[in-house]
């Protein structure tokens, strides 16, 4: 059965420093999404993208934020500068359908964790 | 705002029986419900959605839900519990416009005990 793959499953790094999380979704899906959960807390939206550009984004998603689609498997989310409260678990998640209709298929999360 | 709301943080259940998670949910338009449940250290599996039609849904491993638009709830049952059926599960929420960006809630905790 397809899956989405993320990688890595666990980043421990220095605050201020950039860390760059990787996904790879289902191949034949079209939408790409990050979500994140702080450890005890709800899953968050993050971001959704098409097309080579963000659909929508939340708040959380500030200007340390990033996401690129650099080739035609991966799907990156890049922290610029991270804070001791980026620390969470990041999910990243793919659709093949533009529509509510469709469920998300989730990866098994990165864990980041920023000192 | 959309917003949904898992009352309890655990429920516990004894194998063998009946099970309910319950989720309310508070949308502007009409609702698509949803429920994902996560093992540990596991992402997040789709178990069942409710877009239109018959209110109640059936999922994945015996799992069903049942849409109730005037309590505007959205409870996760399974009429007989297994042991491996111990999870995190989370219910959803996607208002229509909203493609992709689902609200969760807080997640309930199912224990089931042998």
């Amino acid at each position: 059965e397809p899956e989405v793959t993320q990688t890595p499953s666990h980043q421990v790094t220095q605050m201020g420093q950039e860390v760059i999380l990787r996904c790879v979704p289902i191949s034949n899906h079209l939408y790409f999404y990050w979500y994140r959960q702080i450890l005890g807390q709800k899953v968050e939206f993050l971001v959704s993208f098409y097309n080579n550009e963000i659909s929508e984004k939340s708040e959380i998603f500030d200007d340390q934020f990033s996401v690129e689609r650099p080739d035609g498997s991966n799907f990156t989310l890049k922290i610029r500068s991270t804070k001791l409260e980026d620390s969470a678990m990041y999910f990243c998640a793919s659709s093949d359908s533009w529509s509510n209709t469709g469920e998300l298929f989730f990866g098994e999360g990165s864990r980041l964790t920023v000192l | 705002a959309q917003s949904v709301a898992q009352p309890e943080d655990q429920v516990n259940v004894a194998e063998g029986n009946p099970l309910t998670v319950k989720c309310t949910y508070s949308v502007s338009g009409n609702p698509y419900l949803f429920w994902y449940v996560q093992y540990p250290n596991r992402g997040l599996q789709f178990l069942l959605k409710y877009i239109t039609g018959d209110n109640l849904v059936k999922g994945s491993y015996g799992f069903e839900a049942e849409f109730n638009k005037s309590q505007t709830s959205f409870h996760l049952k399974k009429p007989s519990a297994l042991v491996s059926d111990s999870a995190l599960y989370f219910c959803a929420v996607c208002s229509s416009g909203n493609t992709g960006k689902l609200i969760f809630g807080q997640g309930t905790t199912l224990q089931v005990k042998p």
